[in-house]
């Protein structure tokens, strides 16, 4: 069973700071790995999507890397605005079928 | 911008109550997806649908829930008789999946928020 691990549970940083999500995933087998954003009473935002077969997607200030081999992937967030403050999932598609296994999330605060 | 629309929004109700939750997917996505939220338990997959058809409810206490598609534009999401542990937030989310083509990412609604006494 796939098991999807997110640290850390919290972070709070000063405005312009880079920060680092990590998540971890037990089954290296996935079709693709999804980061998504969590704002409070609100549903999902899809971030970024990374196909197995690539190494890194990058959206603006986001970069998402998979090293699949490890079953590890990061979110890098450079000059972190309050805005971003939310939670971030990552979630695992495994190669069969459409189901997708989360983590519990990483709580970021951004202070001004 | 197209957007997954769910309601109600809140629902607050006694147990043993039948709740039904509707979901109007994105037009032209494949895929639709039921999940449930909890502190205790996070994101969860209750069930999903491509093409309309059910692929996998495996995450559906089955003596009470119920999930249909009675066409492209509406999802139903049904819990007959409603107990408190069912109180959570429920988001539907809709996409476009291929077998052999890469995923598109999901879109989620902003949630019905259940609330079972």
């Amino acid at each position: 069973k796939q098991e999807v691990t997110q640290i850390p549970a919290a972070l709070s940083v000063p405005e312009g700071e880079n920060l680092v999500l990590n998540c971890s995933f037990t089954d290296s087998a996935i079709y693709n790995l999804q980061w998504f954003r969590q704002d409070p009473g609100k549903g999902l935002t899809s971030l970024l999507l990374i196909q197995s077969s690539q190494r890194e997607q990058t959206s603006g200030r986001l970069n998402a890397s998979l090293d699949k081999s490890s079953g590890r992937s990061t979110l890098y967030i450079a000059a972190s605005q309050p805005g971003d403050s939310a939670t971030y999932l990552c979630a695992v598609r495994p190669t069969s079928g459409s189901r997708l296994t989360f983590g519990e999330g990483t709580q970021l605060t951004v202070n001004p | 911008d197209a957007r997954v629309t769910q309601t109600p929004r809140h629902k607050v109700t006694e147990m043993g109550q039948e709740v039904t939750m509707r979901c109007q997917p994105i037009l032209g996505h494949n895929t639709v997806f039921w999940y449930r939220q909890t502190m205790m338990q996070g994101l969860e997959l209750l069930a999903y649908f491509r093409n309309r058809a059910p692929l996998d409810d495996s995450g559906m206490p089955k003596d009470r829930f119920s999930a249909e598609m009675p066409d492209a534009t509406l999802a139903t999401l049904k819990i007959q008789p409603s107990e408190p542990r069912d109180s959570a937030v429920y988001f539907c989310a809709s996409g476009l999946s291929f077998v052999r083509r890469v995923d598109q990412p999901q879109h989620f609604g902003d949630g019905t928020r259940l609330s079972i006494l």
